[in-house]
This record gives C-alpha cells, sequence and structure tokens, in this order.
C-alpha cells in the first residue's frame, strides 16, 4: 500500500481539463511543499513536471499545473492531448518513519 | 549532455549481493543530492535511498533499512547502492536519479534503470 493514495484511473476527452489528485497526511503533504509529479509513458523513463507543488521545469508544457490544500496535492493538465495518455505518480518528502520520499499509487490517464 | 548512466543489475539468488552503480556526467556531480528509486514492471515507482553531495548524509526506505548502502565517488562521478540480503520482493528496475532539490524528492533526471532479479 502505497503512503500517498491517487485515484486508479482517470479519463477525459482532447481538449478537455482533468485533475488527478495525491492524498497524503500531516507527515507529507499537509507539512512540506515538495510535492512533485512524473509522468511515465509505457516502457520510458519517468519524468518530472512539476515540483515543489507548482513549478514546472524548463521545457514542461503550460497546460500542466499543480496544487495543494491540506494533505491532498492535485495536478491539472488543461486542453487534453493524445500524447499525454499515460501513468502519473505524485511524491512528497516526508519525515515520517526513516523514509523520506515517498510516491502515490499512480494514475493511468485515458484520454478518449 | 547529462546522462545518468546504471549498471551492475542482474539475475541472482534469494540471500545474494549485488552492487549497483551509477554513472553521471555532463553536470558537476558533487553539487547534487542523488537518489535511487526502484520500480516493479507494470506496478509503481518506489523510493529507495538518498545520499547527500559529500555522501555524509544517507536515508533509507524501510523495506530496504539494514539491508543496502548508498554511496558515492564524487572524484568518480559516480553512486553506488549495494544490496546485501537480496529477497524476491527487492526484484525491479531500479533508476538513478538526481534531485534537483536540495534532497527533496523534486527528481529532475533519471537514468534507463537496471534490473535486478532476485530469484528464490
Amino acid at each position: 500500500q502505497s503512503a500517498l493514495t491517487q485515484p486508479a484511473s482517470v479519463s477525459g476527452s482532447p481538449g478537455q481539463s482533468i485533475t488527478i489528485s495525491c492524498t497524503g497526511t500531516s507527515s507529507d503533504i499537509g507539512t512540506y511543499n515538495y510535492v512533485s509529479w512524473y509522468q511515465q509513458h509505457p516502457g520510458k523513463v519517468p519524468k518530472l513536471m512539476i515540483y515543489e507543488v507548482y513549478n514546472r521545469p524548463s521545457g514542461v508544457s503550460n497546460r500542466f499545473s499543480g496544487s495543494k490544500s491540506g494533505n491532498t496535492a492535485s495536478l491539472t493538465i488543461s486542453g487534453l492531448q493524445a500524447e499525454d495518455e499515460a501513468d502519473y505518480y505524485c511524491s512528497s518528502y516526508t519525515h515520517s518513519s526513516t523514509n523520506t520520499v515517498v510516491f502515490g499509487g499512480g494514475t493511468k490517464l485515458t484520454v478518449l | 549532455e547529462m546522462q545518468l548512466v546504471e549498471s551492475g543489475g542482474g539475475l541472482v539468488q534469494s540471500g545474494g549481493s549485488l552492487r549497483l552503480s551509477c554513472a553521471a556526467s555532463g553536470f558537476t556531480f558533487n553539487s547534487y543530492w542523488m537518489h535511487w528509486v526502484r520500480q516493479v514492471p507494470g506496478k509503481g515507482l518506489v523510493w529507495v535511498s538518498r545520499i547527500n553531495k559529500d555522501g555524509s548524509t544517507t536515508n533509507y526506505a524501510d523495506s530496504v533499512k539494514g539491508r543496502v548502502t548508498i554511496s558515492r565517488d564524487n572524484a568518480k562521478n559516480t553512486m553506488y547502492l549495494q544490496m546485501n540480503s537480496l529477497r524476491a520482493e527487492d526484484t525491479a528496475v531500479y533508476y538513478c536519479t538526481r534531485d534537483e532539490v536540495i534532497g527533496s524528492g523534486s527528481l529532475g533526471h533519471w537514468g534507463q534503470g537496471t534490473l535486478v532479479t532476485v530469484s528464490s
């Protein structure tokens, strides 16, 4: 069982917006602004899409945005495109136990 | 061009050992925290370990603590993961990653991964 909870799947049509949630606790998302989001296409290496809750690395489309409220972080993808179909993972810094980084279980995004 | 290249994976029997290496190039290696992340094919990402810039601070996931040691040689631009007492559940692709924000887990660059298979 992952430390962060994500929906197993979400879907949307091209052009629409979708939001993927990532729920943690006061030991991770609720305390730290070190939430990241990763995109992984089948057979490919994960790619950082968002870091520190809402920052986009250079080269990442501004259709991707991040936010946080309480113990829940969210990734929003606007103007869905076929190429956005992938698995998405959230992660957070944490002070629980000895782990310092925890991931969510991943969300499969299907573009209809 | 920045690169992270893992090596050292392979097939090992349960209880055995492996040392993974991550050769870094194209950036100032000793300026970054580094992490190992693993992924069972078809499953999710799991954080394994991290090490600070000079190797003086290390952290481990509960699932590997006591069996795994992370280290780095900044003169060789290389990070290592010594894995002992391997179990079937350690079977995964192991990724070497670079942290973009002081060890926080903002993993901006990933290697291609090296597959570790532990047979029981």
